[in-house]
């Protein structure tokens, strides 16, 4: 089976950097995601990692470590905007992209 | 805009009544998820199609079901409605079919059950 774990909430300052963390446990390892959703909209793609090491896209970087199960996105002078949930989600074997449950973040003035 | 469309955006019914909602997958995608999301709960996975077959399943309930079409469109079937059956249902699809590619959403459609 897949379990994956990140934090329920986060609140960071405007203008600030957050990192959010997701650690897995999974059977075989294809990549991992994330996906930023605001709510009551659909899940937009962020980033993805397969290797080991740190992917960056403007504001936004993704890390991965494979041997330690565990991965951070970075958000770096964070908007009001990016008040939202971001889910981790691991693909494995043949099987369908896990979502983790997701991280909602509030950014504050 | 991700490419991929449903309908309808929004659906209220009544407890016991069936629906069907349906799901476009972006053009060149042969496979398509449903997920479910209830109010501050995570996605779950509920059904894979690629390329007409069934791929794989998650926490789907035998009240629900789901086919794709051969012009690839998907429709997820809800009957026996129950008030716990409100959520928003998305769509997604992709490329490869093993799951483990980028999956690109549509809007959802937001069903109240009453």
């Amino acid at each position: 089976g897949q379990n994956i774990d990140q934090p329920t909430e986060m609140t960071a300052t405007e203008g600030a950097i957050v990192q959010i963390n997701c650690t897995y446990q999974t059977s075989g390892f294809n990549g991992l995601f994330w996906y930023q959703q605001h709510a009551g909209e659909a899940p937009t793609f962020l980033s993805y990692n397969v290797l080991d090491g740190l992917e960056e896209k403007g504001r936004f970087s993704s890390f991965l470590s494979r041997s330690k199960g565990y991965s951070y996105l970075l958000l770096k002078e964070l908007q009001m905007k990016d008040s939202a949930s971001y889910l981790c989600a691991v693909g494995s074997g043949n099987t369908p992209l896990v979502f983790g449950k997701g991280t909602r973040l509030s950014v504050i003035a | 805009d991700s490419g991929v469309t449903q309908t309808p955006k929004h659906l209220i019914t009544a407890t016991g009544q069936r629906v069907t909602l349906r799901c476009s997958p972006r053009s060149g995608d042969l496979s398509v998820y449903w997920y479910q999301q209830s109010l501050d709960q995570g996605l779950q996975f509920l059904i894979q199609y690629y390329n007409g077959e069934e791929r794989a399943k998650g926490n789907i309930l035998e009240r629900f079901s789901a086919q794709q079409f051969p012009d690839l469109h998907s429709e997820l079937n809800l009957s026996s409605l129950e008030l716990g059956d409100s959520a928003l249902y998305f769509c997604a699809s992709s490329v490869d079919p093993s799951g483990s590619d980028e999956q690109y959403f549509g809007p959802g459609t937001r069903l109240t059950v009453t």
